[in-house]
């Protein structure tokens, strides 16, 4: 089946630290994989995304590739700022055109000044 | 700004009763999804409306609950017959066009507490 796994959390850090959150995937086919964050307060809204094998998905200083050899997908950013705290979701649609997303069960992040 | 909205945000029930939540999508969205959520855990899929039609339901989906889409646009998801494990966050989404990358947009949820 399809299924997404993240590291546990919670993650903390200090101000300007490297993040590093590790996903990784099982799917059959060409999934679209997902970074979805939910800040405090806030709902779900897209992170970055890529479609294929070694698309690098990118956005507010965020990146993850997509490594079909490793089936993963981990977050990455240089340098933490204290309002990157929030709940990081890794998400993949399998390939069957329906668009559902199916979640890892999230990663908490916590930065400190 | 017009995002994805969900009434109620809050809804606290007796066990056994039935409840209805409501969610309205942005505008010229035809897909729409909905989740379950509990503490801790990633949203799981429930079930999905391509304009009015119901394409898919996860086997999460007991026969207690159903949704509609009347007109494909504001949705409803019903639980009958409450039960205490039916207590979750329930997430509305929406995405234009057919591409199972398009982005889906979140509403805030309806937190249900079963008593």
């Amino acid at each position: 089946g399809n299924s997404v796994t993240q590291m546990e959390g919670p993650v903390t850090l200090s101000e300007e630290a490297f993040l590093t959150i590790n996903c990784t995937y099982t799917a059959t086919g060409y999934p679209s994989l997902f970074w979805y964050v939910q800040y405090p307060g806030e709902g779900l809204q897209l992170l970055l995304k890529a479609t294929k094998a070694d698309d690098k998905g990118s956005n507010k200083g965020f990146e993850a590739t997509y490594r079909k050899e490793t089936t993963s997908f981990h977050l990455e950013k240089g340098s933490v700022q204290v309002s990157d705290s929030a709940v990081y979701f890794c998400a993949l649609t399998p390939p069957s055109n329906t668009g559902k997303l199916i979640f890892g069960q999230g990663t908490t992040l916590q930065v400190k000044p | 700004d017009t995002g994805v909205s969900q009434d109620p945000r809050h809804k606290i029930t007796k066990r056994g009763q039935n409840v209805t939540f409501r969610c309205d999508p942005i505008s010229e969205h035809n897909r729409l999804y909905w989740y379950r959520q509990t503490l801790g855990q990633g949203p799981e899929f429930l079930t999905y409306f391509q304009n009015e039609a119901q394409l898919e339901k996860s086997r999460l989906l007991s026969d207690r609950f159903s949704a509609e889409r009347p007109k494909g646009s504001f949705s409803t998801l019903e639980i009958q017959r409450t039960e205490q494990g039916d207590s979750a966050m329930y997430l509305c989404a929406s995405s234009v066009g057919l591409a199972e990358s398009n982005e889906q947009f979140f509403g805030p949820g309806t937190r249900l507490t079963v008593l």
